[in-house]
């Protein structure tokens, strides 16, 4: 079993659409939970991190970790064309500092 | 901004040739990552350093070795290319004190033939 595992999709919505992405992980010990987009030919920007449980909310993008369940999800409000990435899920614990993590990435498109 | 850059975007070499990735940031971030990226399997970690000279094996190191000589430039070399090492190759740096922040260069796509 991987230790983060994320649906590749694709994903295709309409703009203006809610979506939902998520990933489960089976490793208790991971505090930091990370969202990084990453455009076609380019490599990953962070987007959203959350650490320990809860949710964030950044403009149109909320993160949300359910510890409990060991699942994250990042929604996106109001899907833009722009949206249109490949979302990778990343996580880390809080001590042996340096080792991230990555779920496989969701391929997202929205349609204008 | 923090920018890290790698020497090639697309590369092709023939089984067998040694190959050098090269990767530079230029934010003086104590850590640095090599990882591949594959359908279906995501981003592997090949190998990291956390200091000048000092490297860590990652998930995957076997036929891959690394060089930390300076501390904005991480080398990644495949010492035999085979054809299993076609591959999407990403460089990450990582600020000490904030382990959720990898910056990432836009990768080196490479074909081995």
């Amino acid at each position: 079993q991987k230790e983060v595992e994320q649906d590749p999709g694709p994903l295709s919505v309409p703009e203006g659409a809610i979506v939902s992405l998520n990933c489960t992980y089976s490793n208790s010990a991971f505090q930091y939970f990370m969202w990084y987009r990453q455009y076609s030919r380019k490599g990953p920007e962070l987007l959203m991190y959350t650490y320990s449980s809860g949710n964030k909310e950044d403009g149109r993008f909320t993160a949300q970790v359910d510890k409990s369940s060991k699942y994250i999800s990042l929604f996106i409000r109001d899907s833009q064309p722009s949206d249109s990435a490949t979302y990778l899920c990343a996580m880390s614990a809080d001590t042996g500092g340096f080792k991230t993590i990555f779920g496989a990435g969701t391929r997202l498109f929205v349609k204008a | 901004d923090v920018k890290v850059t790698q020497s090639s975007r697309y590369l092709v070499k023939r089984t067998g040739e040694k190959v050098f990735l090269e990767c530079v940031q230029d934010m003086d971030h104590e850590n640095m990552f090599w990882y591949r990226q594959d359908p279906g399997l995501g981003l592997r970690l090949i190998y990291f350093s956390y200091d000048v000279k000092m490297k860590e094996k990652g998930d995957i190191p076997e036929g891959y070795s690394v060089s930390r000589e300076k501390k904005e430039r991480f080398s990644l070399i495949l010492e035999s290319a085979s054809t299993n090492q076609t591959s999407m190759y990403l460089c990450a740096s990582l600020p000490q004190g904030r382990p959720y922040e990898q910056y990432f260069g836009p990768g080196t796509r490479l074909t081995v033939t």
